[in-house]
């Protein structure tokens, strides 16, 4: 079955903190990866995907297919960074749909 | 301003009251999707079309339709057979079925009451 779990639905840090936003997922080929934020009162968007290896507004996430994991990281939480984070996997067949998580909502305190 | 358009932002209707949500798309894409966005629950596929004049039913199709009769627009309607249709909805698109990046609409929050 392919599955996207995100385990926390509320993480809260304060600011200057180191957050991780955990992913899990189940797939059974080469999975391809992407985190997508949702800031309040704006649209949900790409952030990064695994497959580029960037590091955007300073967060970087690293395939880890031993553990089938694709953490979201960033070494110091700023607040503009509080949003709906939703980490999605593309699946298999001929549509590749993607699939979310059921998202981690990240508050980042003064 | 290209994008994914949404209407309208709110929408109240009574229960038993069919309603359509509308989403349009001037980026040429020609995969287009909607998804039930509920709180703890992420985002839920409901119906998703890969071309004009065809449509799949998604996890969550049951009580809402679609058409795509042109390769901009792709409405939903919440008909009364939707158990649960107080939701927010969110429509998205990409420029075929095998590209990597959904571009999203602002999304429609329906109420029924």
């Amino acid at each position: 079955a392919q599955r996207v779990t995100q385990p926390e639905k509320l993480l809260s840090v304060f600011k200057g903190a180191p957050v991780e936003l955990k992913c899990n997922y189940s797939y059974s080929g080469s999975p391809e990866l992407f985190w997508y934020v949702q800031y309040s009162r704006q649209r949900l968007q790409l952030l990064l995907r695994h497959i580029s290896r960037e590091s955007i507004k300073g967060f970087t996430a690293d395939l880890n297919k031993g553990e089938t994991s694709f953490h979201l990281k960033k070494p110091f939480a700023q607040e503009e960074d509080s949003a709906m984070y939703y980490c999605a996997l593309r699946g298999g067949g001929s549509q590749g749909n993607l699939i979310f998580g059921k998202g981690t909502k990240l508050s980042v305190k003064p | 301003d290209g994008g994914i358009t949404q209407s309208p932002k709110y929408l109240f209707r009574k229960e038993g009251q069919n309603v359509t949500l509308s989403c349009e798309q001037n980026l040429n894409h020609d995969a287009m999707y909607w998804y039930r966005q509920d709180p703890g629950q992420g985002l839920r596929l409901i119906y998703y079309s890969q071309i004009v004049n065809d449509f799949q039913k998604g996890d969550i199709a049951e009580g809402y339709s679609v058409s795509r009769e042109k390769k901009e627009s792709f409405p939903l309607t919440v008909t009364s057979a939707q158990k649960n249709p107080t939701a927010f909805y969110l429509c998205a698109s990409r420029v075929g079925q095998g590209a990597a990046e959904a571009f999203f609409g602002q999304g429609t929050r329906l109420t029924v009451v």
